[in-house]
């Protein structure tokens, strides 16, 4: 089974817009993390956000949110404003506390594309 | 910031050839790590490293060694060259700590002829 799941392969928004990126995640740890990034067509990976599974508020950072529902085990990014440049591939990661310590396991991504 | 070099954005090599893909972080990471990131298949981890000399299989390190002699450079080795193995090579590095982000290179795309 997929640790990491993404539905969408593709998204559109218009600019100035807000978009919903979603992920949802299978461990049966309690201790987790949870981590989406941005990977422009020019390929570099960038951390954009994180949350802790026993983070009581949702993270933010600048335009970026996370909507965290545990229950759920959904963690959805969300992009508030869209920008033309946030036309990239963004995945969704997971950093469980058993096995390897330091692994992330990454979903295979959503494709976002800001139309002007 | 964080700065993550890889020493090639570009690298054409020849089937069995010995390739090496070099990585140095400049932020004193313990960890460090080699990704392939293939079209469908997203990124898979090859081998990490969670100190000098110090290394862990990942998901796909059939084809792969790795090396880490001191804990800024992390590199790693393709033993004989396959054209499966063309692709894009991420590298990153992090703290340790649950909550710590990968920090990436810009990629190396490899083409194995």
């Amino acid at each position: 089974a997929q640790k990491i799941t993404q539905t969408q392969p593709g998204m559109f928004v218009q600019e100035k817009e807000a978009v919903t990126l979603d992920c949802t995640y299978d461990t049966s740890d309690q201790s987790y993390g949870l981590f989406w990034y941005k990977q422009p067509s020019s390929g570099e990976m960038i951390f954009l956000i994180y949350q802790g599974s026993y983070d009581e508020q949702n993270a933010t950072e600048g335009r970026y949110s996370l909507n965290f529902q545990k229950a759920r085990k959904s963690a959805n990014l969300v992009i508030s404003a869209s920008q033309l440049g946030d036309s990239a591939m963004y995945f969704c990661a997971m950093r469980e506390r058993g096995g390897s310590n330091y692994k992330l396991t990454f979903g295979k991504g959503t494709l976002l594309t800001v139309n002007p | 910031d964080v700065k993550v070099t890889q020493s090639s954005r570009y690298l054409v090599k020849r089937t069995g050839e010995k390739v090496f893909l070099e990585c140095v972080q400049d932020m004193d990471h313990e960890n460090m790590f080699w990704y392939r990131q293939d079209p469908g298949l997203g990124l898979r981890l090859i081998y990490f490293s969670y100190d000098v000399k110090m290394k862990e299989k990942g998901d796909i390190p059939e084809g792969y060694s790795v090396s880490r002699e001191k804990k800024e450079r992390f590199s790693l080795i393709l033993e004989s060259a396959s054209t499966n193995q063309t692709s894009m090579y991420l590298c990153a590095s992090s703290l340790e700590g649950r909550n710590q982000p990968q920090h990436f290179g810009d990629g190396t795309r490899l083409s194995i002829l």
